[in-house]
């Protein structure tokens, strides 16, 4: 399995800031991602993270607004920019430690936007 | 497009039932099934992985099927507790090498 470490656990922002989250694994994992769970709903990824080249993003998330950084095999960070009470949420880091394997998710970091 | 739906929402039952949770999803082509355990405000907690050669996995209480040719998992949990009061989701991974996720089943288990 796989331990992950997701800071901050919660923070609230005031809009147009910009907010970096992390997510620390406690071993080297293929594979990386970002989920976002807003109000009520199920998650939805973001992107995956790509060690040392540019994320892949999904439908509908753009680099722009999701920055996502991955210097290595244990860490990646997420960064919601020019933030709108729309982007108050759960994001979620999860892992994998080979592909298609068992997924891995860190606890969480709920963004309030006001 | 892969889809996949979770019957009930939402369930209470009382302390010491035994229930069931479903699962379907629309494209058979998959490589895995995974419930996880979501708790309020928090992240999820994996439960149960099924890969697509398997038709069943357990761990205690828990008990999840995998019927691939008709796109249906449940889960089953043995004499609830209290403490399983939780969201439960099901997710799905294809070939595109996402988890598609449902939209969960809230359980309620009352004392």
């Amino acid at each position: 399995s796989a331990v992950i470490s997701q800071k901050p656990s919660r923070d609230i922002c005031q809009r147009g800031t910009s907010l970096t989250i992390q997510c620390q694994v406690d071993s080297q994992v293929t594979m990386m991602f970002w989920y976002r769970q807003q109000p009520g709903q199920s998650l939805t990824l973001i992107a995956t993270a790509n060690q040392g080249s540019e994320a892949t993003y999904e439908s509908g998330f753009v680099i722009d607004k999701f920055p996502i950084s991955r210097p290595n095999l244990t860490f990646s960070t997420l960064t919601v920019s020019n933030m709108s009470p729309e982007d108050s949420s759960i994001y979620l880091c999860s892992v994998e430690i080979v592909v298609n394997t068992e997924a891995f998710f860190g606890q969480g970091t709920r963004l309030t936007v006001v | 497009k892969q889809e996949v739906t979770q019957i009930p929402a939402a369930l209470s039952v009382p302390e010491g039932e035994n229930l069931v949770l479903n699962c379907s999803f629309t494209d058979s082509a998959i490589y895995n099934l995974q419930w996880f355990r979501q708790d309020p405000g928090k992240g999820l907690t994996s439960l149960l992985l099924i890969q697509s050669s398997q038709r069943e996995q357990t761990s205690g209480r828990l008990n999840a099927s995998l019927d691939k040719s008709s796109g249906r998992s449940t889960l089953y949990i043995a004499a609830s507790q209290p403490g399983d009061s939780a969201t439960y989701l099901c997710a799905v991974k294809g070939n595109t090498g996402k988890l598609i996720f449902g939209q969960g089943t809230t359980l309620q288990v009352k004392p």
